[in-house]
């Protein structure tokens, strides 16, 4: 299995220019996340899904957008990018609210610089 | 306001030298709490899953523990191998899953 797979890996956006991250699992997972790491920051979460067409924001979710149309699929939309949002991106997935404790399970991240 | 909290930021071992990692956690409802790896450049990978004060879990030379405010994970005679980032996260949602991530302790083990 690849587990969470995110693309691309990296990207340089130019201010003002839009772009969307994709992310996607073959676990099954219902649930997925978006994190932002800074450096020397722990992981912020960004939006989460529990399940296809169920989304709800997290801790730091302005100037981004996700929808979830599928299981496997959970991608985040920049609108107009700021160099605020220069940051590694991770998305995550685990199982659903029957298996609660479950851990979630990390991609290896999109390196975004907006210049 | 739930908050977690690593210490040190920054650890540099000689090979061998055992140490412990603290996180230290304000939550309203703990859920449970989480031990990733990170190497540079990857994703979090998961170590532990911790519940209640007590609990404890073992991996190689690895060993994770919980009280009711703070958790630690102890290292026994670390290898270069175990240079990474250790991340602690605490789940304040029950049904939502959602983790409160520290920032993280750098580890560094010299040979």
């Amino acid at each position: 299995n690849a587990g969470v797979t995110q693309t691309p890996k990296f990207r340089i956006l130019k201010i003002g220019q839009s772009m969307t991250l994709q992310c996607t699992q073959d676990m099954n997972h219902n649930y997925m996340y978006w994190y932002r790491q800074d450096p020397g920051m722990g992981l912020k979460l960004i939006y989460y899904s529990v399940g296809a067409g169920i989304t709800d924001k997290g801790e730091v979710p302005n100037g981004y957008n996700v929808s979830r149309s599928t299981t496997e699929d959970f991608p985040l939309r920049l609108e107009l990018a700021a160099p605020s949002q220069t940051s590694v991106y991770f998305c995550a997935s685990r199982p659903g609210a029957g298996a609660s404790n479950q851990p979630q399970h990390f991609g290896d991240g999109t390196r975004l610089s907006i210049l | 306001e739930d908050q977690v909290t690593q210490s040190p930021e920054a650890l540099r071992l000689q090979e061998g030298e055992s140490s412990s990692l603290n996180c230290s956690y304000t939550v309203s409802g703990l859920r449970g709490l989480f031990w990733y790896r990170q190497d540079p450049g990857k994703g979090p990978e998961f170590l532990f899953t911790l519940y209640s004060a007590g609990e404890e879990k073992e991996k190689e030379r690895l060993k994770a523990t919980l009280t009711k405010k703070e958790s630690f994970l102890h290292i026994t005679a670390p290898k270069p191998e175990d240079s990474a980032t250790y991340l602690c996260a605490v789940q304040v949602g029950l049904f939502s899953g959602k983790l409160i991530f520290g920032q993280g302790t750098t580890l560094q083990v010299k040979p």
